[in-house]
This record gives C-alpha cells, sequence and structure tokens, in this order.
C-alpha cells in the first residue's frame, strides 16, 4: 500500500459544481495532515492545513478520520480558478524525522463554464 | 517578503556535465528540502535539513550531494548528471519539526541530454 493514495482524476466538472476529494494514509501514527494546491507548471502551496475535528475555510472543506486513516477536501461552488491539481499531504509524528512529509501524487480537477 | 528563490529557473545539460541549483529562503526558517516532481510520480525528497549544519537523506538521493551553507542557503549539487535526473525541482523550507506548512520556490526545471 502507498503511503498516501489519491485519485488521480481528472476530475472535470461545471462551474458551480461540489466535488470532493479523497486520500488515505497508510501510516497510522501520522499526525499533520494538510492541502496543497499546485497550478500547472508552478509550485506547490499550502492550501489549508486539516484538523481531527474538521476545518472549513471559505468554499473548502476539510475533514480527517483518523480511524479510517481518509482525509477528504470538499469544494463547494467551483470556480473557473480552483482549476489545478491538489495534493493530499501526510506529516511525521511529532519528535519524528522532520524529513517525512508524503505528498500524494495529486488530483486533477479542471472547472468548466 | 521573496520567500523561497531558486536559481536557475531552467537548464539544460549534457550527460556527465555537472552543476549546481541554488536555493535561499529569507523567512528565518529552521528547515530545508529538496524534491524533484515527475510526470506520474509526484514529489519525492532528495535531501533535507532540519537545521542549520545538518544534512539527510530523503527517498532518492542517489546522484546528488547537498550542502546547507547557512541558515538561509541549501544547495543541491548534480556531480555527473544522467538523463535520468531530467525533472522538475523544489527547494522548500519550514519554520521546524511538526511537519507544518511549507513554503516552495518556484522551480528548477532542468533537461539533461
Amino acid at each position: 500500500r502507498k503511503e498516501v493514495e489519491q485519485d488521480p482524476g481528472p476530475f472535470n466538472v461545471p462551474e458551480g459544481a461540489t466535488v470532493a476529494f479523497n486520500c488515505t494514509y497508510s501510516n497510522s501514527a501520522s499526525q499533520s495532515f494538510f492541502w496543497y494546491r499546485q497550478d500547472c507548471r508552478k509550485e506547490p502551496k499550502l492550501l489549508m492545513s486539516v484538523y481531527s475535528s474538521g476545518n472549513e475555510d471559505g468554499r473548502f472543506t476539510a475533514q480527517l478520520n483518523r480511524a479510517s486513516q481518509y482525509i477528504s477536501l470538499l469544494i463547494r461552488d467551483s470556480k473557473l480558478s480552483d482549476s489545478a491539481t491538489y495534493l493530499c499531504v501526510v506529516g511525521p509524528n511529532y519528535g519524528g524525522s522532520q524529513g517525512n512529509l508524503i505528498f500524494g501524487k495529486g488530483t486533477k480537477l479542471s472547472v468548466k463554464p | 517578503n521573496a520567500g523561497v528563490t531558486q536559481t536557475p529557473k531552467f537548464q539544460v545539460l549534457k550527460t556527465g556535465q555537472s552543476m549546481t541549483l541554488q536555493c535561499a529562503q529569507d523567512m528565518n526558517h529552521n528547515s530545508m528540502y529538496w524534491y524533484r516532481q515527475d510526470p506520474g510520480m509526484g514529489l519525492r525528497l532528495i535531501y533535507y535539513s532540519a537545521s542549520e549544519g545538518t544534512t539527510d537523506k530523503g527517498e532518492v538521493p542517489n546522484g546528488y550531494n547537498v550542502s546547507r551553507l547557512n541558515k538561509r542557503e541549501f544547495s543541491l549539487r548534480l556531480e555527473s548528471a544522467a538523463p535520468s535526473q531530467t525533472s522538475v525541482y523544489f527547494c522548500a523550507s519550514s519554520r521546524g519539526t511538526g511537519g507544518g506548512g511549507y513554503t516552495f520556490g518556484s522551480g528548477t526545471r532542468l533537461t539533461v541530454v
């Protein structure tokens, strides 16, 4: 089982749609979770952290299910500007090796007019 | 603030040539990283430096060396470039341990012919 798995997509959705991305991770000791966004030919940028209680930032909602080792990202009212690749990222147990932030391969989203 | 600055942005090398990719951050971050990103492979960690004066191997260190020159700068060296090292290279930095958000540079597109 790969450490962080995502559906590669692409997800092609119309403007205004709601779209959900899922991610599973294999290391049950993981303690930090993030979603990054990467535009074509650009660097990844932090979109949001994911907390155990779930968190929301505008149209974006992230949830974590530790028991199932599952992370989700929900985008409501999709905009053309949301078109990008979304990377699920899982971090190390606190106190563990600093360099082990694991990136999923990403899910590509294309929002159409 | 410039954030994380990488140079050069593009480079073409012949097999066997050497080069150094430069990375500097102005955020007073303790930790710095080098990743490579290939189609279908996602981001893979080459080397990282948890703090000034330390460096450690990541997932794919073969064929690379690094130097943490000071707190701001972390360079990646290819001693004898190979076509398999054709990739996009990203430098990143973070404040410290615990897997906090990484800030990435804009990347170096390297082609080895």
